[in-house]
């Protein structure tokens, strides 16, 4: 089965740039969403099909996915953006189709 | 608005059924394919299963296959996911999700409900 490799946690000063990136094979080749979960609460959608992003997501999330690597892009951190992050994609490549979550990224805010 | 509400969820022994629902209003439920995503205490996402919107279409993750069931009733706007034969594992935080299709994101999502597996 498909398998979608994020680094369990970043760290980032407030106001610099966090990279969260999530591995799999030909990941290029698929449609990758992004999640962010605070604790205690329900996952909201932050970036779909790579790398765009739903009404009232600040501009500071982008995506970009290339090659074996997708990656979430959070500009001018704020305290507020501290949370779990997970990628997702589709997969149709097995016997088995189904949805493929990564493992999760805690962004920590310095 | 858009809303989905889990319930049903609770304290079951292992080896136990339980049945979840998830009712959806704010949009037509009929036009939307819908899933179940689980998160364990601490743990990350794991999605569990999908269902069409015309319920033509039926996916489950290989972990729960054979014990759990994904169907929905477009004319009362419910999801429902029968649990049988549960285990420890079993335990989590359950979600429904809805999305356009396989491939698309999961772009609203309910506040989940508790189950928990323990003798």
């Amino acid at each position: 089965s498909y398998v979608l490799t994020q680094p369990p946690s970043v760290s980032v000063a407030p106001g610099q740039t966090a990279r969260i990136t999530c591995g799999g094979n030909n990941i290029g080749s698929k449609s990758v969403h992004w999640y962010q979960q605070k604790p205690g609460q329900a996952p909201v959608l932050v970036v779909y099909d790579d790398s765009d992003r739903p009404s009232g997501i600040p501009e500071r999330f982008s995506g970009s996915n290339s090659g074996n690597t997708a990656t979430l892009t959070i500009s001018r951190v704020e305290a507020g953006d501290e949370a779990d992050y997970y990628c997702q994609v589709w997969d149709s490549s097995s016997d088995h189709p189904g949805v493929v979550f990564g493992g999760g990224t805690k962004l920590t805010v310095l | 608005e858009v809303q989905l509400v889990e319930s049903g969820g609770g304290l079951v022994k292992p080896g136990g059924s339980l049945r979840l629902s998830c009712a959806a209003s704010g949009f037509t439920f009929s036009s939307y394919s819908m899933n179940w995503v689980r998160q364990a205490p601490g743990k990350g996402l794991e999605w569990v299963s999908s269902i069409s919107s015309s319920s033509s279409y039926i996916y489950y993750a290989d972990s729960v296959k054979g014990r759990f069931t994904i169907s929905r009733d477009n004319a009362k706007n419910s999801l429902y996911l029968q649990m049988n034969s549960l285990r420890a594992e079993d335990t989590a935080v359950y979600y429904c999700a809805r999305d356009e299709d396989s491939n698309y994101p999961f772009d609203y999502w309910g506040q989940g409900t508790l189950v928990t597996v323990s003798s």
